[in-house]
């Protein structure tokens, strides 16, 4: 099976700097994604990592450790527009993807 | 734009009755994604087709939950004799699985919402 855990909710200023952290457990691993949703909208896809380590995306990034179980997406320069939950999500050993239940960023000016 | 598109974004029905929910997804994809998603938690799978085939169903599925892709492009899931406890918004995501592997990213639906009165 997978578990996935992540804060539920996280609040930070306009302009700052933001970590979103995510561990896991899980049978098999074949990547793990990050997703933005806005409230009454589809998630978005943010990023995908495999590999272990730091991929950079504009003010997004996003980090793995598979042997930590660790993820984290880090947000610079945030905006109001950021405000937005965040999932986290684990495609395990088939092609099936369980999502965290997500953190709730408030953007604060 | 030709992303995924979902109809109808918004269905009313009472318990008891049949709803089916259409998901049109990327033109070039193979796979198509259903999810289901409740107030503050993420989307839950519900099954996932690759073509025509439907290659896995959640264990959690009921056996009123009945999905089909028919000719590998659009897809329908049917919930049959709805319950109260069925309102959610219904997700599709489709995505492009490449024989050489890699990065299969899924694109996300409007998605239907659907409550059950």
């Amino acid at each position: 099976g997978q578990n996935i855990d992540q804060p539920t909710e996280m609040t930070a200023t306009e302009g700052a700097i933001v970590q979103i952290n995510c561990t896991y457990q899980t049978s098999g691993f074949n990547g793990l994604f990050w997703y933005q949703q806005h409230a009454g909208e589809a998630p978005t896809f943010l990023s995908y990592n495999v590999l272990d380590g730091l991929e950079e995306k504009g003010r997004f990034s996003s980090f793995l450790s598979r042997s930590k179980g660790y993820s984290y997406l880090l947000l610079k320069e945030l905006q109001m527009k950021d405000s937005a939950s965040y999932l986290c999500a684990l495609r395990g050993g088939y092609q099936k993807v369980t999502f965290g239940i997500g953190t709730k960023l408030q953007v604060i000016p | 734009d030709t992303g995924v598109s979902q109809d109808p974004r918004h269905k009313i029905t009472k318990r008891g009755q049949n709803v089916t929910f259409r998901c049109d997804p990327i033109s070039e994809h193979n796979r198509l994604y259903w999810y289901r998603q409740t107030l503050g938690q993420g989307p839950e799978f519900l099954t996932y087709f690759q073509n025509e085939a439907q290659l896995e169903k959640s264990r959690l599925l009921s056996d009123r939950f009945s999905a089909e892709r028919p000719k590998g492009s659009f897809s329908t899931l049917e919930i049959q004799r709805t319950e109260q406890g069925d309102s959610a918004m219904y997700l599709c995501a489709s995505s492009l699985a490449l024989q050489g592997g890699g990065t299969d990213t899924q694109y996300f639906g409007p998605g239907t919402r659907l409550t059950v009165l």
